[in-house]
């Protein structure tokens, strides 16, 4: 099972400010690498799929890059709205995986 | 527009068993795998099980393999879930969820999510 690490667990930061979010892959899974978003009491959101593909109606805010084992998702400037937990998830093997999360909160 | 609408969830004793069930429009079912996803309160996310647009390939997570089982009805675009041998582990609310990508097998992204349906193992 490929396990994935994000860091860190939480990423305090004001509206404005650059986020830069973390998962490593205990193995190698190309950019088979997908990102989501989400809020209290919501389905998480596709943020990014395959590293670096920007899914439908997401801001250009949002950017994803990495291949192998080591990914970022970066956010450029936070808005009130991005304030939320953030999940990556391998699809190069089964089982499909996802990472802890990390909360970026309010500072 | 993408829908996917679970049901079926509840409270249920360890050892018991329920279905839930997913309710999809808005796109052409049989050309996507379907799959279900978990999140235990205050938790992260654990993917449950996957089946392939024909229902011909089924994956399964280790933690319920051999007491969950997943099924499709693409006559009725619908999904679902059998959950026997439920213990208190299995407690999580259970996402649907579409493969964002449309392919015969395979693995894939998840894109949309519905809601969930919060299933609760007591006694």
């Amino acid at each position: 099972e490929i396990v994935l690490t994000q860091s860190p667990a939480t990423l305090s930061l004001s509206p404005g400010e650059r986020a830069t979010l973390s998962c490593r892959a205990s193995q190698s899974i190309s950019s088979y690498l997908a990102w989501y978003q989400q809020t209290p009491g919501q389905a998480p959101r596709l943020l990014i799929y395959d590293a670096s593909n920007r899914a439908t109606g997401i801001p250009a805010r949002f950017s994803g890059s990495g291949s192998g084992t080591d990914f970022t998702l970066t956010i450029s400037s936070l808005e009130p709205e991005d304030f939320a937990v953030y999940y990556c998830q391998q699809r190069s093997n089964w089982p499909l995986t996802f990472g802890g999360g990390t909360k970026v909160e309010i500072k | 527009e993408v829908q996917l609408l679970e049901s079926g969830g509840g409270l249920v004793q360890p050892g018991g068993s329920l279905r839930l069930s997913c309710a999809a429009s808005g796109f052409t079912f049989s050309n996507y795998a379907m799959s279900w996803v978990r999140q235990a309160p205050g938790k992260g996310l654990e993917w449950v099980s996957t089946i392939s647009g024909s229902g011909g390939s089924t994956y399964y997570a280790d933690s319920v393999k051999g007491r969950f089982t997943i099924s499709r009805d693409n006559s009725k675009n619908t999904v679902h879930l059998q959950m026997n041998s439920l213990r208190a582990e299995d407690t999580a609310v259970y996402h649907c969820a579409k493969a964002g990508r449309a392919a015969p097998a395979g693995t894939s992204w998840f894109d949309p999510w519905g809601q969930g349906t919060l299933v609760t193992v007591s006694s």
